[in-house]
């Protein structure tokens, strides 16, 4: 079936290290984005790409990473700079359109 | 200013009954679209509703409904028949500019609690 994948579901970070999560999808979708959100809140958006090779920043983009070599695929990095990283991060994908973001279920990430 | 308003943080319903979350929304570009998320506890985002702000009907997708008042800058999305699935979050989202510009990208609410009780 065709879907988003996210992995892992739960990540633990120690101080100091860099950790990346994953996203991959085969829906043929040109777009993806990395969104995170914190307890009790809405989602913030982190870096989107529109095409392989080229990404933006979005709202809260400090101390985290990106890269897009490939369309089906979109790893986040959280990097040591980002000094709360606690957080459930999300990946999306949607066609350059009107039509919705589809999402993965999500990726939890502990500060150990 | 917050794009995205969800003044409700928590709400209760009656099963069977209908139900309406507010949602305003502040821009200024003419085209935009919005769209409507329900989060379960699992933690998935499930798309349930979209309004674009050249539609000039009100969108409908089975039990969902989103009465647009674009003068109002208004977008709230009315549950009817409730049932105990529906027990969630429930995000309001905006989509601004023309998209072949602005990309696709969202900015989302802070959500509505909703628990239907049986």
């Amino acid at each position: 079936d065709g879907g988003i994948t996210q992995s892992p579901k739960y990540l633990f970070r120690k101080e100091g290290q860099n950790v990346t999560l994953s996203c991959e999808q085969n829906l043929n979708h040109d777009a993806m984005y990395w969104y995170r959100q914190d307890p009790g809140q809405g989602l913030r958006l982190i870096y989107y790409s529109q095409i392989v090779n080229d990404f933006q920043k979005g709202d809260i983009a400090e101390g985290y990473s990106v890269s897009r070599e490939k369309k089906e695929s979109f790893p986040l990095t959280v990097t040591s700079a980002q000094k709360n990283p606690t957080a459930f991060y999300l990946c999306a994908s949607s066609l350059i359109s009107n039509q919705p973001q589809h999402f993965g279920d999500g990726t939890r990430l502990s500060i150990l | 200013a917050q794009k995205i308003t969800q003044t409700q943080p928590g709400m209760f319903v009656q099963e069977k009954e209908a139900v309406t979350l507010d949602c305003t929304y502040d821009t200024s570009d003419q085209s935009y679209g919005l769209f409507w998320y329900k989060q379960p506890s699992s933690g998935e985002m499930i798309f349930l509703i979209y309004q674009g702000s050249y539609d000039e009907q009100n969108a409908t997708e089975g039990r969902y409904s989103l009465n647009f008042q674009k003068a109002r800058k208004s977008a709230n999305l009315v549950i009817s028949a409730s049932q105990l699935g529906d027990s969630a979050m429930y995000f309001c989202a905006m989509r601004e500019g023309f998209i072949k510009a602005a990309g696709n990208k969202l900015t989302f609410g802070g959500g509505t609690r909703v628990l239907v009780k049986p």
